[in-house]
């Protein structure tokens, strides 16, 4: 949607492997977020960036990290992945410094067996 | 940080009827309350937003009002139709954005 990829749509992985998502965005835009989508709790903010090598946590950071090596990607990594990390898992941009509304990617769902 | 609560979580319709959603936030700071419709299978996709200078806010069938010193914002669809239905969440803003939990509307034809 509008210029975000979010890779892989879907993926099933064990406990305690490493995961990495991606989040690539064709418009050049300098803010990025993750969050997670779980039932009841709508969607909360994992990490987000500001620019290039430029990250923050969110409310639910633990169990995640982040990188943004260039303007265009957005990667988030499970170090470890465990049961309670599966969720489906969005991206967005945020077009203007401030005050405008997200576009989200299509999400991925990550299964953790 | 910021809370959003959002009421009902599911809601039913007739087609043609007025569906309403309302959310309510703790920061008195918030200056920005997007809403967001999520169909199935997809990310959330932004309907309609309003930001803290202006009371209310119409876009065809929605429309958007916000109550500031009561902390309080809703979603008004009027004529609802099939397509209608998905679900709905409200968010509040600073700078970073917390988002309710979600309103399921179904719209029975």
């Amino acid at each position: 949607d509008a210029g975000i990829t979010q890779s892989p749509r879907h993926k099933v992985t064990e406990t305690g492997t490493p995961v990495t998502l991606r989040c690539h965005q064709t418009e050049n835009h300098r803010y990025m977020y993750w969050y997670r989508q779980d039932p009841g709790h709508g969607l909360r903010l994992i990490h987000y960036s500001y620019g290039v090598k430029d990250t923050d946590k969110g409310e639910v950071s633990d169990g995640y990290s982040v990188s943004r090596s260039k303007t265009e990607d957005f990667l988030l990594t499970l170090e470890s992945a465990t049961s309670s990390q599966t969720s489906v898992y969005f991206c967005a941009i945020r077009r203007g410094t401030e005050n405008y509304g997200y576009t989200f990617g299509s999400g991925t769902r990550l299964t953790v067996v | 940080g910021e809370n959003v609560e959002q009421h009902p979580s599911t809601l039913s319709v007739q087609e043609g009827d007025s569906a309403v959603i309302k959310c309510t936030y703790s920061d008195s700071a918030s200056n920005y309350f997007p809403w967001y419709k999520q169909e199935l299978g997809k990310g959330p996709q932004l309907i309609i937003d309003i930001r803290s200078n202006v009371g209310e806010k119409k876009d065809q069938r929605i429309a958007v009002t916000l109550n500031k010193t009561a902390k309080h914002f809703s979603l008004h669809i009027t004529e609802t139709q099939p397509e209608d239905s998905a679900v709905y969440f409200c968010a509040a803003s600073i700078y970073d954005m917390r988002f309710g939990a979600g309103t399921r509307l179904t719209v029975k034809p």
